[in-house]
């Protein structure tokens, strides 16, 4: 079964800094597909990048960047020049590709503070 | 402007009631999830639908029903059989795999149900 692992429960960065917050994951598929949701406090899960594991190159969106390396199975996500906005909860997710069902995969999380 | 909708917000249920929650999107997804979020646990999937009068049971469906008699709903029933039933709900839609696997779900704003 796949499995997703955010390793840090909390991150802190100052503002205007740059940050990256961490997520591995596990899997016999070679077809799939990655993505980091946010969670403001708000509640409400909101996209922020995804990534295709037939793409070698990172995926980009504005301030956020991913640095996915497939062989090790590792999608980190950085945040640039980070905002008071950009404090939240961030979850990494997985899911199969290939017509498969589109089952996301979740990591625990992490809460990412940024500090005026 | 097209979204999820969930209702209540705020849901509060006696032992051995059982209580429903509702879930409407105007998207024109056929695929609809609905997840559960514990503190420290991420989402995880209780049920999903990929088409209309159908479902399937996700990693957490023991004391939950669901139904999906139309496109646009997909209402969750907690019964009394879930022993353990306040967390956070979500309710997410999205485009079915295949072509389009790299479609994110789309996530409603939640709802929080606590026992009384």
């Amino acid at each position: 079964a796949q499995t997703v692992t955010q390793s840090q429960p909390e991150m802190s960065v100052q503002e205007a800094e740059t940050v990256t917050l961490s997520c591995t994951y596990d899997t016999s598929e070679s077809d799939y597909y990655l993505f980091w949701y946010k969670q403001p406090p708000s509640r409400q899960m909101i996209l922020v990048i995804r990534q295709e594991a037939y793409k070698q190159q990172n995926a980009t969106e504005n301030r956020f960047s991913v640095n996915f390396q497939k062989a090790a199975k590792s999608f980190s996500l950085k945040i640039s020049d980070s905002q008071l906005g950009d404090a939240a909860m961030y979850f990494c997710a997985y899911r199969r590709g290939g017509g498969a069902t589109n089952k996301l995969i979740f990591g625990t999380g992490t809460l990412l503070a940024v500090q005026p | 402007d097209g979204g999820i909708t969930q209702s209540p917000k705020y849901l509060f249920r006696k032992e051995g009631q059982n209580v429903t929650l509702s879930c409407e999107q105007n998207l024109n997804h056929d695929a609809m999830y609905w997840y559960r979020q514990d503190p420290g646990q991420g989402l995880r999937l209780i049920y999903y639908s990929q088409i209309v009068n159908d479902f399937q049971k996700g990693d957490i469906a023991e004391g939950y029903s669901v139904s999906r008699e139309k496109k646009e709903s997909f209402p969750l029933t907690v019964t009394s059989a879930q022993k353990n039933p306040t967390a956070f709900y979500l309710c997410a839609s999205s485009i079915p795999t295949g072509r389009y696997s790299n479609q994110p779900q789309h996530f409603g704003d939640g709802t929080r149900l606590s026992i009384l």
